[in-house]
């Protein structure tokens, strides 16, 4: 099993609809998790991260977390075709500290 | 200012060149990391850096030697390098290193595209 999983995608969405991307983690004393966006040919950019169980809220953005369930969720609303790109999530896992564990991403693809 | 910046952005070298990247940032972050990137692959560690002394090493062949000359600047030393090589190279910074009661968010620099012929 792989420490950090994700659906590779791709993901096709229209616009205007909510995206939802998921992963689940195997570690059970994971404590941060990630989610990176990543456009072809570029550097993973940093949009949102959580700490503690329940729903974080930026802008267009939330991050969704279930540690008894060990899963993390994002949810992007009002999708746009400038959100098409490939959604890394990351995880610091407790048996690996000092380490971000990313799964292999999901490739979402907003259609106009 | 969340910013990592990297130099080259594209390097193409043969094998038995000698090469440098280089990343600088300055955040103040302490936490200082190489990764390699493969086309649609994740980012896969290379080093880290904490307060200017090597942490980690993740069995890196040791064509790549990582050097840390101060606080705000990591260089990554390429030594007769091989084809399979070639990747984005991404340099990323955090205020310290992730903790198992938390974690401090890595920020990405750009990258160097290296292409090894």
């Amino acid at each position: 099993q792989k420490e950090v999983e994700q659906n590779s995608g791709p993901l096709s969405v229209p616009e205007g609809a909510i995206a939802s991307l998921n992963c689940t983690y195997s570690d059970r004393g994971s404590q941060s998790f990630f989610w990176y966006r990543q456009y072809s040919g570029k550097s993973p950019e940093l949009i949102m991260f959580i700490y503690s169980n329940g729903d974080k809220e930026d802008g267009r953005f939330t991050a969704q977390l279930n540690k008894a369930s060990q899963y993390v969720s994002l949810l992007i609303r009002d999708s746009q075709p400038s959100d098409s790109a490939t959604y890394l999530c990351a995880v610091v896992s407790y048996s690996s500290a000092s380490k971000i564990i990313f799964g292999s991403g999901t490739r979402l693809s907003i259609r106009p | 200012d969340t910013e990592v910046t990297q130099t080259p952005k594209h390097l193409v070298m043969g094998m038995t060149n000698k090469k440098s990247l280089k990343c600088e940032q300055h955040m103040g972050h302490r936490a200082m990391y190489w990764y390699k990137q493969k086309a649609k692959k994740p980012p896969e560690l290379m080093f880290v850096y904490s307060y200017e002394k090597l942490s980690i090493n993740e069995s890196v062949p040791s064509r790549f030697s990582p050097e840390c000359p101060n606080s705000s600047l990591l260089n990554l030393h390429l030594h007769a390098l091989q084809p399979e090589d070639s990747a984005l190279y991404l340099c990323a910074s955090s205020q310290d290193l992730p903790g198992r009661t938390g974690a401090y968010e890595q920020y990405f620099g750009p990258g160097t595209r290296l292409t090894v012929t």
